[in-house]
């Protein structure tokens, strides 16, 4: 069975560029959940989209905006890049059911950085 | 405010010996808990979880024990080996009632097993 899917692997843009990562979560996966690890940071939550929807989303600025396509495949998008947007982005899918069944299963990440 | 923390950087330990890492959590609401593995520029990979209703969990050569009165938890790994170095992170996910949300990470602990 293919994990969770991202592309593309690295990127380079410069400040003020837009930029669109991608992600397919595992088969039957619904929710998909975006996160950023900085350089020297942990892994920051960003969005959470299930069912096309977006559920939840982290203390991040509304550059950062993201969408679900009905085969739950999802983007995240990142207006007006700044330099500290340098990250590795992370995808992970779940499959929402009983509780204490819902592991997130992570993609291998983009690796972005803005010069 | 960090919810999730493991206070150690990093630990080495010698092959075919035990490796235990900590992660404390302030947060009532987490129900749920997960160690990840991580190496560099890649994502993270699950290994093992427990539920709040447990207090141990194992898995072939890796255990999770859960302390709730002292909001703790640990990962025991044994017997380590040499493949088993990684950063290692601990996620705690609260108990929303509508299925999955976002996980909150600790900052990691780099495991170096040495032969």
């Amino acid at each position: 069975e293919a994990g969770v899917t991202q592309s593309p692997t690295h990127l380079i843009k410069t400040r003020g560029q837009q930029v669109t990562l991608r992600c397919s979560p595992i088969s039957g996966h619904t929710s998909v959940y975006w996160y950023q690890q900085a350089l020297g940071l942990g892994l920051q939550f960003l969005l959470w989209y299930d069912e096309g929807e977006e559920r939840n989303r982290g203390n991040f600025p509304p550059r950062f905006s993201g969408r679900q396509f009905p085969n739950y495949s999802s983007e995240l998008n990142v207006n007006a890049l700044e330099l500290e947007d340098s990250a590795l982005y992370l995808c992970a899918s779940s499959l929402l059911g009983q509780r204490f069944q819902e592991t997130q299963y992570f993609g291998p990440g983009t690796r972005l950085l803005v010069l | 405010d960090q919810q999730v923390k493991q206070n150690s950087p990093s630990l080495s330990v010698q092959e075919g010996r035990i490796s235990i890492l900590n992660c404390d959590y302030t947060n009532s609401m987490f129900d749920y808990f997960l160690w990840y593995k991580k190496y560099p520029a890649e994502g993270p990979t699950f290994l093992i979880s427990i539920s709040s209703i447990k207090d141990k969990n194992e898995d072939g050569r890796f255990t999770v024990f859960l302390n709730k009165s002292a909001k703790h938890l640990s990962l025991h790994i044994v017997p380590s080996q040499p493949g088993d170095s990684a950063v290692y992170f601990c996620a705690a996910s609260p108990y929303s009632g509508a299925g999955s949300y976002q996980l909150t990470f600790g900052k990691g602990t780099k495991l170096s097993v040495i032969p």
